[in-house]
């Protein structure tokens, strides 16, 4: 497989379920990042992860835990979500720093959460 | 004032229209600035980059920077019904690329 694969492609979940989310990417990137993406809303970061280290976490509520056990593996924990977390959750890689031609982010497709 | 500010659209126009999109922004540190693609159900995928302002052009597209006036643009001419999408715009300071902002995204709409 090539790119970034997210896991599920969509998701539905009660309020007091506990459900993760997975990305894996195949581009050989050492950052990685989860966005929020709601409808008529600019992309919302969530968190980044670079060298497999947290190095921002964007005022995210606990009720979303991010996981990155390598480089090449994203995780995003939840529990206790609540109707307004329903949205595309989008994650991505980059090179930071790296060869001249890799500008901007990769994308995987996206898991469509809805929290009922 | 938001960052970035980027008219959500829709946006009509027939098959072979020139197509303009564009997004302001309060930033002037920004000196990096791209386009992304993102059809229905998909991610975003990278359409243009562009370092300070001028233009560059790829095929039927054309991205755009004014950094005086704080303006970038993305043309499509002789749009196809392919074309159809929402586009994003997104900037950042530096070469880091963890900063990236990001538009709402325009939807585009193009008819046969």
């Amino acid at each position: 497989e090539t790119g970034v694969t997210q896991t599920p492609r969509h998701l539905v979940m009660g309020m007091t379920n506990k459900k993760s989310l997975k990305c894996e990417q195949h581009l050989g990137h050492n950052a990685m990042y989860w966005y929020k993406q709601s409808a008529k809303k600019p992309l919302e970061l969530m968190f980044v992860y670079n060298f497999k280290e947290q190095t921002e976490n964007n005022s995210v509520p606990s009720r979303f835990s991010p996981e990155c056990p390598n480089s090449s593996h994203l995780f995003l924990h939840l529990h206790t979500l609540q109707p307004e977390d329903s949205a595309l959750y989008l994650c991505a890689s980059s090179q930071e720093r790296g060869r001249s031609s890799d500008y901007g982010y990769t994308f995987g497709s996206g898991t469509r959460l809805t929290v009922v | 004032q938001k960052e970035v500010e980027q008219d959500p659209g829709p946006l009509s126009v027939p098959e072979g229209a020139i197509v303009s999109l564009n997004c302001t922004y309060s930033n002037s540190a920004f000196q990096y600035f791209m386009w992304y693609r993102q059809y229905s159900r998909k991610g975003p995928e990278l359409l243009m980059y562009t370092y300070s302002s001028g233009n560059k052009e790829d095929g039927r597209f054309t991205a755009q920077v004014d950094k005086s006036s704080k303006y970038i643009s993305l043309f499509i001419r002789d749009s196809q019904p392919s074309d159809s999408a929402t586009y994003l715009c997104a900037m950042s300071r530096d070469t880091g690329f963890q900063k990236l902002v990001f538009g709402t995204g325009t939807r585009l709409l193009v008819s046969p």
